[in-house]
């Protein structure tokens, strides 16, 4: 079936930092592959995606590149700020394997100081 | 255009009752599917409904059902609750055709069984 794996947290960072957060996918098929965030009390607010393998998705300062010889779709970010902080989660859509759904990493708690 | 209308934000109920929630898509959208939040499991996919079918569902118990109506408003009833239900149910909506993959979330509903 399909999976995704993403690092879990906390991961704190000083405002400016870079930042890295790795995820990694099985599939059945040829997925979709989205970064979903959510703010505290709030749903999900689709941040990017990327349908197809080398497609680069790109939001608000954040970038993901679908790769498909190493099933990875790391989220990166030059420089964050404190409202970055946030629960970050790497999803696929895979029509190919059933259609169930999205399936999502456990997410990211990612928190920002000053 | 306005977002996916989730109804009601909090409930609470004891076990052994039932709860119907209530999802409104946006606009045109004809695709409503359900996501069932928590710590221990993170996000999982509940079911799906497509111009009144259900077209896919995941791995849960019988308890768990929902429907669609005409204007793909979408409800979602779990029946004898137990404490296990205790959690943020997400609906999400995408229209079906073009960007046919990306979904978009309303805020949720949280429910506590008591």
């Amino acid at each position: 079936g399909n999976s995704v794996t993403q690092m879990e947290g906390p991961v704190t960072l000083s405002e400016e930092a870079f930042l890295t957060i790795n995820c990694t996918y099985t599939a059945t098929g040829y997925p979709s592959l989205f970064w979903y965030v959510q703010y505290p009390g709030e749903g999900l607010q689709l941040l990017l995606k990327a349908t197809k393998a080398d497609d680069k998705g790109s939001n608000k300062g954040f970038e993901a590149t679908y790769r498909k010889e190493t099933t990875s779709f790391h989220l990166e970010k030059g420089s964050v700020q404190v409202s970055d902080s946030a629960v970050y989660f790497c999803a696929l859509y895979d029509s190919g394997g059933g259609a169930d759904g999205l399936t999502f990493g456990k997410g990211t708690h990612l928190i920002i100081q000053p | 255009k306005a977002g996916v209308t989730q109804t009601p934000r909090y409930l609470i109920k004891t076990r052994g009752q039932q709860v119907t929630l209530s999802c409104s898509p946006i606009s045109g959208h004809r695709s409503v599917s359900w996501y069932q939040q928590t710590p221990g499991q993170g996000l999982q996919f509940l079911f799906e409904y497509f111009s009144e079918t259900q077209r896919n569902k995941g791995n849960f118990p019988g308890r768990f059902s929902g429907r669609q109506f005409s204007n793909s408003r979408s409800e979602m009833n779990v029946s004898t609750l137990e404490l296990g239900d205790s959690a943020l149910y997400l609906c999400a909506s995408r229209s079906g055709a073009g960007e046919k993959n990306i979904q978009y979330f309303g805020a949720g509903t949280r429910l506590s069984v008591l």
